[in-house]
């Protein structure tokens, strides 16, 4: 069964430094992943997805992730962080059970602050 | 091209009753999943419909109950509501065949007393 696990509850970063949010997953088919950003009171909005093609991927806002298969990890990273990506991440991967009754699975959620 | 839309925004019911939320889905997807998402917590899968029908559910119990229409559109139907029922309600479609990528509406806050 698929599963997903985010390494850091909270990470707590300054202004113009790098962003990383750690996410591990476990999958018996060839996954894919994804992660989502949801700002406060809002809903959640996709940053990027891997779906098997390049395993560095590009999102929005300045964000990539990359796929590492060895280390069945699918971290976000940001070279320079901003104000406004202070919010919640989670990361997700598909299930790909029987039947193709895809559903996602969701991590439990990593809390980005962003200080000045 | 329109997002997934939900009504209501909030609202509030007390204990036994039941509540009916609604979800448009965005312009040519097909597929329409439901999620619980708990104060702190991350979404947790209610159930999917695909073409009117279920196609996947979650852990949750039977007064939790669903329907998809004809355009697609969709309502999340809780029966006996339970305090525990407090939470956000999402709605997100997709193009099953597609890439998975599910499109997320802003979601409606249910508060039970």
């Amino acid at each position: 069964a698929q599963s997903v696990t985010q390494l850091d509850s909270h990470v707590s970063v300054s202004e113009g430094t790098p962003v990383l949010l750690r996410c591990n997953y476990s999958s018996s088919y060839s996954p894919s992943l994804f992660w989502y950003v949801q700002h406060p009171n809002k809903g959640l909005q996709l940053l990027l997805k891997y779906t098997s093609a390049a395993t560095l991927v590009k999102g929005i806002n300045g964000f990539e992730a990359e796929f590492k298969k060895s280390e069945t990890s699918f971290h976000l990273t940001k070279p320079s962080a901003h104000m406004s990506d202070a919010a919640e991440y989670f990361c997700v991967v598909s299930d790909h059970n029987a039947g193709n009754n895809r559903k996602l699975i969701w991590g439990l959620g990593t809390s980005l602050a962003v200080n000045p | 091209e329109t997002g997934v839309t939900q009504s209501p925004t909030h609202l509030i019911k007390t204990r036994g009753q039941q509540v009916t939320l609604r979800c448009s889905s965005q312009s040519g997807h097909n597929t329409v999943s439901w999620y619980q998402q708990a104060l702190g917590q991350g979404p947790q899968f209610i159930f999917q419909y695909y073409r009117e029908e279920e196609n996947g559910r979650g852990n949750f119990p039977p007064r939790f109950s669903g329907l998809q229409f004809p355009n697609y559109s969709s309502e999340l139907n809780v029966n006996a509501l339970e305090l525990d029922d407090s939470a956000l309600y999402l709605c997100a479609s997709s193009l099953k065949g597609s890439t998975d990528t599910q499109y997320f509406g802003p979601g409606t806050r249910l508060t039970v007393l």
